[in-house]
C-alpha cells in the first residue's frame, strides 16, 4: 500500500517557469515532512524540513507547505533552471516511522 | 567536513555469495539506517540502529544482516538468502533516535547480480 504518493511521476517544463510538486500522505499522525533532491546515481540531499507544528518553510527559490488536515505537502520552485533537473522525493515522518514517496522526476529545458 | 561515506559505489554479487556494503559517518549521529531503493518505488527501510550494539529490523529485513560495533560504522551484509538483491542501497544517519527523525544520506551503493 502506497502511503506517500507523489504526482506526477515525471514533469518537464521550460526554463524560467514556476512549478509545484505534490506530495500526499494517508497517515494524519505526522511528525515532520521532508523534501529531498536526488541526482542520478546519487543519494538524497535534504532541501526543506517542516515540523508538524509549522505550515511552511522557505529556502531561496524553494517553498514547501504542509497541510495536515488534507494530508498534503507541496514544493514550489520559482523561476526554474536547468540545474533544478533532478528527482524530488518527499518523506513523511510518522509517530515512529518514515515513509518515502517514489519521487517526481523534473526536467527543466533550456 | 562531516558526512556519510558509502563504499563501494558499485558492487557485483555472484550466485550464493554474501557481500558487505560499508557505511561510515563522522557526524557524531547516534542513529543509522539502511534503505533499499527500487525504480518507481519509495525508499524501504531494511534495518536501523539507534545506538551502538543495538539494531532493529525494518520493513524488508529478510536476507540482510547488520552490525553496529562502532558509532561511526553500520555495515550491511546482503546474504545469499536475498533472492532479488539488485537495487540501489542508501545509508542514512540522524541525531535523533526515532525512525521518524530527519535524516542525512550517503551517495549510495548500486548492487547488481553477475
Amino acid at each position: 500500500k502506497q502511503e506517500v504518493t507523489q504526482i506526477p511521476a515525471a514533469l518537464s517544463v521550460p526554463e524560467g517557469e514556476n512549478l509545484v510538486l505534490n506530495c500526499s500522505f494517508t497517515d494524519s499522525a505526522i511528525y515532520n515532512l521532508q523534501w529531498f533532491r536526488q541526482d542520478p546515481g546519487k543519494g538524497l540531499t535534504s532541501l526543506l524540513l517542516i515540523q508538524s507544528s509549522q505550515r511552511e518553510q522557505t529556502s531561496g527559490r524553494l517553498n514547501a507547505s504542509l497541510d495536515k488536515s488534507s494530508g498534503r505537502s507541496t514544493l514550489y520552485i520559482a523561476a526554474s533552471q536547468p540545474g533544478d533537473s533532478a528527482t524530488y522525493l518527499c518523506a513523511r515522518g510518522g509517530s515512529n516511522d518514515m515513509r518515502f514517496g517514489a519521487g517526481t522526476r523534473l526536467t527543466v529545458k533550456p | 567536513d562531516g558526512g556519510i561515506t558509502q563504499s563501494p559505489k558499485y558492487l557485483f554479487r555472484k550466485e550464493g555469495q554474501n557481500v558487505t556494503l560499508s557505511c561510515e559517518q563522522n557526524l557524531n549521529h547516534d542513529a543509522m539506517y539502511w534503505y533499499r531503493q527500487d525504480p518507481g518505488q519509495g525508499l524501504r527501510l531494511i534495518y536501523y540502529s539507534q545506538i551502538v550494539n543495538d539494531f532493529q529490523k525494518g520493513d524488508i529485513a529478510e536476507g540482510y544482516s547488520v552490525s553496529r560495533e562502532k558509532k561511526e560504522s553500520f555495515p550491511l551484509t546482503v546474504t545469499s538468502a536475498q533472492k532479488n538483491p539488485t537495487a540501489f542501497y542508501l545509508c542514512a544517519s540522524s541525531t535523533g533516535t526515532g525512525k521518524n527523525q530527519p535524516q542525512h544520506f550517503g551517495d549510495g551503493t548500486r548492487l547488481s547480480i553477475l
